[in-house]
């Protein structure tokens, strides 16, 4: 069955960076993209960007565009999500999920992650 | 490409038809998803391009509309439909999966 299994929580202070990982199971991992979204505390979900696991093209949101990369290793079918310069508003729940594009063009998240639990804070 | 959706929050009975509304900003043709999040968990897909029910979904949830607006509807809530539902657009690819910003729905 598709599984996606995330790092554990991280805590960093302001201007660090965090790295996390997100492994996959159970498909063809070439054959999607990853893509991840947040959820800060209470709040709502927010799209973060999406990394072809086929050729490795990224599209991020504006939001954090320049602070942020999305990586693969298609050898552990493992996705990676880089947030740098962190601040306390960069504290949330940080989810993968698998981003499936079908014939006709269809695109939706098919398949998450558990979250990380990513807090900043001095 | 902005999304609202409403009710923010509602409150029903076990076997009442509860109805969600989302609104984009723009046409988006039938370019919606709906998922499912409860408290605690990771969302859950329950529909794909307005209308299109996900495998294993119970058929107790149907979506509709196209353009700019449309309507998630559960036709008899459940105990377990306790949750907060988002819709999503992808109409403005690339660089956009706009969620709206979630309908908590309590029994």
């Amino acid at each position: 069955q598709v599984q996606l299994v995330q790092s554990g929580a991280e805590v960093k202070k302001p201007g660090a960076s965090v790295k996390v990982s997100c492994r996959a199971s159970g498909y063809m991992f070439k054959n999607y993209g990853v893509t991840w979204v947040r959820q800060a505390p209470g709040q709502g979900l927010e799209w973060m960007g999406w990394i072809s696991a086929h050729n490795g093209y990224t599209d991020y949101a504006q939001k954090v565009q320049g602070r942020v990369t999305m990586t693969t290793d298609t050898s552990t079918t493992t996705a990676f999500m880089e947030l740098r310069s962190l601040r306390p508003d960069d504290t949330a729940v940080y989810f993968c999920a698998r981003y499936r594009v079908s014939r006709s063009g269809s695109t939706s998240f098919d398949y998450w992650g558990q979250g990380t639990r990513v807090t900043v804070s001095s | 490409i902005q999304m609202t959706q409403s009710p923010s929050s509602l409150s029903a009975s076990v076997g009442d038809r509860v109805t969600i509304t989302c609104q984009a900003s723009e046409d988006i043709s039938n370019f919606l998803n709906w998922y499912q999040q409860k408290p605690g968990k990771a969302p859950k897909l329950l529909i794909h391009d307005a209308s299109n029910l996900e495998t294993g979904v119970p058929s107790r949830f149907s979506g509709g509309g196209s353009g700019t607006d449309f309507t998630f509807t559960i036709s008899s809530l459940q105990p377990e439909d306790l949750a907060t539902y988002y819709c999503q657009q992808y109409g403005n690819f690339p660089g956009g999966f706009t969620f709206g910003p979630g309908t908590k729905v309590d029994i």
